[in-house]
């Protein structure tokens, strides 16, 4: 298995432009996270979904920041309009009893 | 509510033991461990459930102690593998697995 799959690897974008962060979980996993790390911070729950459901979107820091699982086997976060603030590492994860499979990341730098 | 780690650092010779600590001011359903090596991302080591068990993994283990909801990460005779950052994420109980990861250990293991 290729586990869990994030592209891109890194991003570098302005100020006010969109991105858009992709994630495959692991094929069997009915469960799928999406965190940031940075520094100050560490790691912060974005939103989880079940199922391909929305169930938790409590981390989501405002409405420029939006996730979607349109499948079982893909989801984005997007973030329209960005800001240097949203610099960080965002990491996808899906789980499977109770364990956390993580992406190997996206670096994400608005400049 | 992010879960409380200490110490924030440690430095060790190889060979030598470490304990890391975690604690909650929440009831604990569960407490998971991970480790993340610079650069990349977390990864699983193992999961503790009510019960007071300690679980190991090569030559770490971890108790749980629920009734003060605290849960410690024994390093014995460490490595230089071991070095990273070691999270505790917590689980109130919820169906879905949903974990809120305490700031974080960084633990160097030098020659």
């Amino acid at each position: 298995d290729a586990g869990v799959i994030q592209s891109p690897r890194h991003e570098v974008t302005e100020m006010g432009q969109e991105v858009t962060l992709r994630c495959k979980p692991i094929s069997g996993h009915n469960s799928l996270f999406w965190y940031r790390q940075t520094m100050m911070r560490g790691l912060e729950l974005l939103i989880y979904f079940n199922n391909n459901v929305p169930i938790d979107d409590s981390g989501m820091p405002e409405d420029r920041f939006s996730a979607k699982m349109p499948n079982a086997s893909f989801s984005t976060l997007k973030i329209q309009p960005s800001e240097p603030r949203d610099s960080a590492v965002y990491f996808c994860a899906s789980s499977f009893a109770e364990k956390l499979f993580f992406g190997s990341g996206t670096q994400l730098s608005v400049l | 509510q992010q879960p409380v780690q200490s110490p924030q650092a440690v430095i060790l010779r190889e060979g030598e033991d470490a304990v890391i600590n975690c604690s909650s001011s929440k009831a604990l359903y569960s407490v998971h461990w991970y480790r993340q090596k610079h650069g990349e991302a977390p990864v699983f080591l193992m999961i503790l459930l009510k019960g007071g068990e300690q679980k190991g993994h090569e030559k770490i283990s971890a108790s749980f102690n629920e009734k003060k909801q605290q849960s410690s990460l024994y390093l014995t005779a460490s490595q230089l593998s071991y070095s990273g950052t070691y999270f505790c994420g917590t689980h109130g109980g919820t169906s879905y697995g949903k974990l809120t990861f305490g700031q974080g250990t960084i633990l160097t293991v030098h020659p």
